[in-house]
């Protein structure tokens, strides 16, 4: 079973530039999580959907962070503008909804240096 | 507020001796409880999970942990520790909060082990 892909490995933008991260999650998982994980801490969720719905984007800076995921399998992940503060690595996971099959699977990740 | 700590930044263990690497979470009910690995430029592996029954729930590479409900404990263990097993490894809470299936994260605990 092929696990869940990420796009690009690594990406180098300078401050105020805009980028996008692509993920695609393991096939059948209706769920699908983006993590923002800044060196020396645990991921933090960005957003959750379910399906192509949004179930929590709490965490989302949305004033320069945007994300879709509009046919309910794969996502993308947007920040215009960027800021030195978003040096991070970008994870995606994705999980089965279903009470007992809670495992989230990540992907390898996208990590992002704003210069 | 809900959280998750790992009290120890990194745990130093020879190889053939038990590791332990701790985790204790502030979380409302009965939470499922989560251990993940991490390789540099890798994305999060799964170990293990407790969701209910065994207090000691098994996971992969040969590691246990043991949940705690008086303590609200989740540690993570293993008999004998190989160098490989050098990694960065998270703790993660899934509160049961109806309609999201959302994580929290510790901070990280490195693991070293000394050949």
């Amino acid at each position: 079973e092929a696990g869940v892909a990420q796009s690009p490995r690594y990406k180098i933008i300078e401050k105020r530039q805009s980028v996008a991260f692509w993920c695609n999650p393991i096939s059948g998982h209706a769920t699908l999580y983006w993590y923002q994980q800044i060196l020396g801490q645990g991921p933090k969720l960005l957003i959750q959907f379910q399906n192509n719905g949004v179930v929590d984007d709490s965490q989302l800076p949305k004033d320069r962070f945007s994300a879709e995921r509009l046919k309910g399998v794969d996502s993308t992940l947007k920040i215009q503008p960027a800021k030195l503060e978003d040096s991070a690595v970008y994870l995606c996971a994705s999980s089965l909804p279903r009470l007992g099959e809670e495992t989230q699977y990540f992907g390898p990740g996208t990590r992002l240096l704003v210069l | 507020a809900q959280s998750v700590a790992q009290p120890e930044d990194q745990v130093n263990v020879a190889e053939g001796n038990p590791l332990t690497v701790k985790c204790t979470y502030s979380v409302s009910g009965n939470p499922y409880l989560f251990w993940y690995v991490q390789y540099p430029n890798r994305g999060l592996q799964f170990l293990l999970k407790y969701i209910t029954g065994d207090n000691l729930v098994k996971g992969s590479y040969g590691f246990e942990a043991e949940f705690n409900k008086s303590q609200t404990s989740f540690h993570l263990k293993k008999p004998s520790a190989l160098v490989s097993d050098s990694a960065l490894y998270f703790c993660a809470v899934r509160p049961l909060t109806s309609g999201t299936y959302k994580y929290i994260f510790g901070t990280g605990t490195r693991l070293k082990v000394l050949a």
